[in-house]
């Protein structure tokens, strides 16, 4: 099966810098990765998602770019704001598995003032 | 619209004790899952259903079971509550159609705090 691996596990930046977080998935047939926001108590809310026939999406401070040669996925948040950290989850899913979400372990954010 | 509903928000078991948490979505998604999320582990799929009548293992199953009667309705049941299966639980829905052109977005529950003594 599927298997997300997400680095790094925690980061930590100062308020404006720029944060990356990057995923590596394992199934050559993912075609749909998703990255959800997690606050701490609540439930994840996508955030931003790509498909495997496009290699960058934007939306406003936060894009995603796909390599799919190196099978791998990247989460970029310009101009970090304090209500940015949260903790967040890369996922992967593979044609044909039946519609099943792999998570990566998640990264923490924590965006200082 | 609701969105995905859980019930309860807290449980606390003994163990051996059975239970059922309760996931209802009102957005007639076909695809609904749970999930069990424990610090440094993730989100991990327990089971999933594609549709009324269809059910299947995810990555940690043992000790749950579900059932699918209806679209709105995915009941996770508890069969003899271990330790083990203290945590978090999350059920998500989503569009297997993808409305407004595609969309793949699973939206999820508030969750259900569950703890095992």
């Amino acid at each position: 099966g599927e298997n997300v691996e997400q680095h790094p596990s925690t980061l930590s930046v100062q308020e404006g810098d720029s944060a990356v977080i990057k995923c590596t998935y394992s199934d050559s047939a993912s075609n749909y990765f998703p990255w959800y926001k997690q606050e701490l108590g609540k439930r994840p809310q996508l955030i931003i998602d790509i498909r495997s026939n496009v290699g960058e999406k934007k939306d406003q401070r936060i894009a995603v770019t796909l390599n799919k040669t190196a099978k791998h996925f990247s989460l970029h948040i310009t101009e970090t704001q304090p209500e940015d950290s949260a903790v967040y989850f890369c996922a992967a899913r593979p044609i044909g598995s039946n519609y099943k979400l792999t998570f990566g372990k998640g990264t923490l954010l924590t965006v200082n003032p | 619209n609701a969105g995905v509903t859980q019930t309860p928000k807290f449980q606390v078991l003994k163990t051996g004790q059975s239970m059922t948490l309760q996931c209802a979505q009102d957005m007639n998604h076909e695809y609904m899952s749970w999930y069990r999320q424990d610090p440094g582990m993730g989100l991990r799929l327990i089971h999933y259903s594609v549709g009324a009548g269809i059910t299947d293992q995810g990555e940690v199953p043992n000790g749950y079971n579900v059932s699918r009667s209806t679209t709105e309705d995915f009941p996770l049941r508890l069969l003899s509550a271990a330790p083990s299966q203290t945590s978090v639980y999350f059920c998500a829905s989503s569009s297997l159609a993808g409305g407004r052109g595609y969309s793949y977005e699973q939206y999820f529950g508030p969750g259900t705090r569950l703890t095992v003594t």
